[in-house]
């Protein structure tokens, strides 16, 4: 079982839909969690923290439930600059700070 | 603006050849990282650093070694490429403490072929 695992997608979702992706978890000892964005062609970058109490960026949200293990984003009146892959990463500080990445969740909006 | 840059976007080598891929970064960070990605793989770790001449194994360390010889660079070597090691190869580097940890910063890639 992969550690951190997504649904490869693609999303393919028409402009000003709200689309959301899905990220499970399988290390207990993580503790950080992030939402990193790679347009195509491009490095990964920071997108966004992801809290216990759940956090808004805009049209952007997160929520992280422990108990599930079990992170989400949701992006709310897609735009066609959205476009990219989300990848999901969990830090374990156990295990001197490692990242984990999942895949990446491929989104396409279309016009 | 933080910055990590790699020596080359693409590159193209022989099998058996010896390959470098440099890392340089301007944010004075303890640790750096070198990634392969490959089409449905993700990210995989082959090696980091968290202080210069130091340095880890990854997750899929077989066939390369590293170099950090200074805090600011870190290198890559494929002492005999072989086609398998075809692939998108990211750099990052992270802080140690505070803030500055949790974020890891990427170069942009580089592109390796080998025939």
């Amino acid at each position: 079982r992969k550690e951190v695992e997504q649904d490869p997608g693609p999303f393919n979702v028409p402009e000003g839909a709200t689309v959301a992706f899905n990220c499970t978890y399988s290390n207990s000892a993580s503790q950080s969690f992030f939402w990193y964005r790679q347009d195509c062609r491009k490095e990964p970058k920071l997108l966004m923290s992801v809290y216990s109490s759940g956090n808004e960026d805009g049209r952007f949200t997160a929520q992280l439930n422990r108990a599930s293990q079990y992170i989400s984003l949701l992006i709310r009146d897609s735009k066609l600059s959205d476009s990219a892959t989300y990848l999901c990463v969990v830090i374990l500080y156990n295990q001197g700070g490692k990242l984990i990445f999942g895949q990446g969740t491929e989104l396409s909006v279309k016009p | 603006d933080v910055k990590v840059t790699q020596s080359s976007r693409y590159l193209v080598k022989r099998t058996g050849e010896k390959v470098f891929l440099e890392c340089v970064q301007d944010m004075d960070h303890e640790n750096m990282f070198w990634y392969r990605q490959d089409p449905g793989l993700g990210l995989r770790l082959i090696y980091f650093s968290y202080d210069v001449k130091m340095k880890e194994k990854g997750d899929i360390p077989e066939g390369y070694s590293v170099s950090r010889e200074k805090k600011e660079r870190f290198s890559l070597i494929l002492e005999s490429a072989s086609t398998n090691q075809t692939s998108m190869y990211l750099c990052a580097s992270r802080g140690h403490i505070g803030s500055s940890y949790n974020e890891q910063f990427f170069g942009p890639g580089t592109r390796l072929t080998v025939l």
